[in-house]
């Protein structure tokens, strides 16, 4: 069984640094999301994709966030000039469409910003 | 705007102690309800599911929810813990496209 990657597992950084991060979701899932996780709280909403459309975008996600599925397929992540506050879990989940159907979460890149 | 409260945010419970965990959704029309698990060191995994039908829900390991519309509340259940599910526990709803999770209640499960 094949589920959700994403790699990095870990990224360390310094600050103004640009940093990419790849998920790769379950293969025959059309939708794919991006969330970000601070300690203490649930993921909060980024981004999603219905094949390699982006169709919403939180407020969440600055200009300095960009994301895009090229294929259909992967996605990457990419935070332009890091700052301290962008350190956190950075999760991607996929799914078939709809909204009754599971969101399948990968591990997560966990970001460190110093 | 969709939120979802959880206002249990740590929990200490004995071995074979029942449980039930809060979760309360703001009303955006559609309801579609979540319960995730995360393990210590592992991925999110989801525990169980509502959408409609009957309001009881079962889910994996011995956990169930019950939707109860007139308190727009999905608390979590199980009769009986175990130390394995020590974890973190997300309530969620899905809505405008995207999932809206609480904060998430920390369980600890004392030998």
């Amino acid at each position: 069984d094949t589920g959700v990657s994403q790699d990095p597992r870990h990224k360390i950084t310094k600050r103004g640094q640009n940093v990419t991060f790849r998920c790769d979701p379950i293969s025959e899932h059309n939708r794919l999301y991006w969330y970000r996780q601070t300690l203490g709280q649930g993921p909060e909403f980024l981004t999603y994709f219905q094949n390699e459309a982006q169709l919403e975008k939180s407020r969440l996600l600055s200009d300095r966030f960009s994301a895009e599925r090229p294929k259909g397929s992967f996605s990457t992540l990419e935070i332009q000039r890091t700052e301290q506050g962008d350190s956190a879990m950075y999760l991607c989940a996929s799914s078939t469409s709809g909204s009754t159907d599971t969101q399948y979460f990968g591990p997560g890149t966990r970001l460190t910003v110093l | 705007a969709q939120s979802v409260s959880q206002h249990n945010h740590h929990v200490i419970l004995s071995e074979a102690a029942s449980l039930e965990l809060g979760c309360n959704y703001s009303y955006g029309g559609t309801v579609n309800l979540f319960w995730y698990v995360q393990y210590p060191g592992q991925h999110l995994q989801l525990l169980l599911k509502y959408f409609s039908g009957d309001p009881l829900v079962k889910g994996i390991k011995g956990f169930e929810a019950e939707f109860i519309k007139s308190k727009f509340s999905f608390n979590l259940r199980k009769p009986s813990v175990q130390w394995s599910d020590t974890a973190e526990y997300f309530c969620g709803n899905f809505g405008n496209e995207k999932l809206t999770f609480g904060t998430g209640t920390r369980l600890t499960i004392i030998p």
